[in-house]
């Protein structure tokens, strides 16, 4: 199994610009979830995916929408990026059973916008 | 105000140190608390669950105190290999997403 893979790895956009990251988990997770972490502000949510054809705005959804293609997809689109915009995202799959939980993470997208 | 609430550190301590971390959540009915370590510049993942009678992991141990709403991480016997950031986790319910501290940050130094 990949897990949950992230495209691009990097990515420079000029103010302005749109772009799509990509996200994929081949572990048949239901929830997925796209996070951006900035220094000195931890991981703060952006939007998530409880189930296929659902999404939720997190604690950090302006400027941004998602799209829950399929279960294995989770997509996150900047329409018109920002410099404020400049992070490091991450999208994570979690996978539930009755001993826990575990949420794994892509290895995420640095993302500069100038 | 973040709900989850950890010292950002450093902790600078020399290798085989015992170290603690605590970690305070606001949210009284939550229920699913975890540790999830972050390398530098890579993603975090999951160290452990912490339940409430606690739990230990090889040299690592989590707590959880219900009643003053924290929750606290344990190292003993430091290795240069547990410098990292660590993430305190909570869940308010079972399909709520989870809430994320800043992270504390631990330098082992030989």
């Amino acid at each position: 199994n990949a897990g949950v893979t992230q495209t691009p790895k990097f990515q420079v956009l000029k103010t302005g610009q749109s772009m799509t990251l990509q996200c994929a988990q081949d572990m048949n997770h239901n929830s997925m979830y796209w996070y951006r972490q900035d220094p000195g502000m931890g991981l703060r949510l952006i939007y998530y995916s409880a189930s296929e054809g659902t999404t939720d705005k997190g604690e950090v959804p302006n400027g941004y929408n998602v799209s829950r293609l399929n279960k294995r997809e989770f997509s996150l689109r900047l329409e018109s990026a920002a410099p404020s915009q400049t992070s490091v995202y991450f999208c994570a799959s979690r996978y539930r059973d009755v001993r826990g939980e575990t949420q794994y993470f892509g290895p995420g997208t640095r993302l500069l916008v100038l | 105000r973040k709900e989850v609430e950890q010292d950002p550190g450093p902790f600078n301590v020399p290798e085989g140190a015992t170290v603690a971390f605590n970690c305070t959540y606001s949210n009284s009915a939550s229920q699913s608390f975890f540790w999830y370590r972050q390398d530098c510049r890579k993603e975090p993942k999951l160290l452990m669950s912490v339940y409430s009678s606690g739990n230990e992991d090889g040299r690592f141990t989590a707590q959880l105190n219900r009643a003053s709403q924290y929750i606290s991480l344990l190292i003993r016997d430091s290795k240069l290999s547990d410098s990292a950031t660590y993430l305190c986790v909570a869940r308010y319910s079972g399909n709520t997403p989870l809430v994320f501290g800043k992270g504390t940050r631990l330098s082992v130094i030989a």
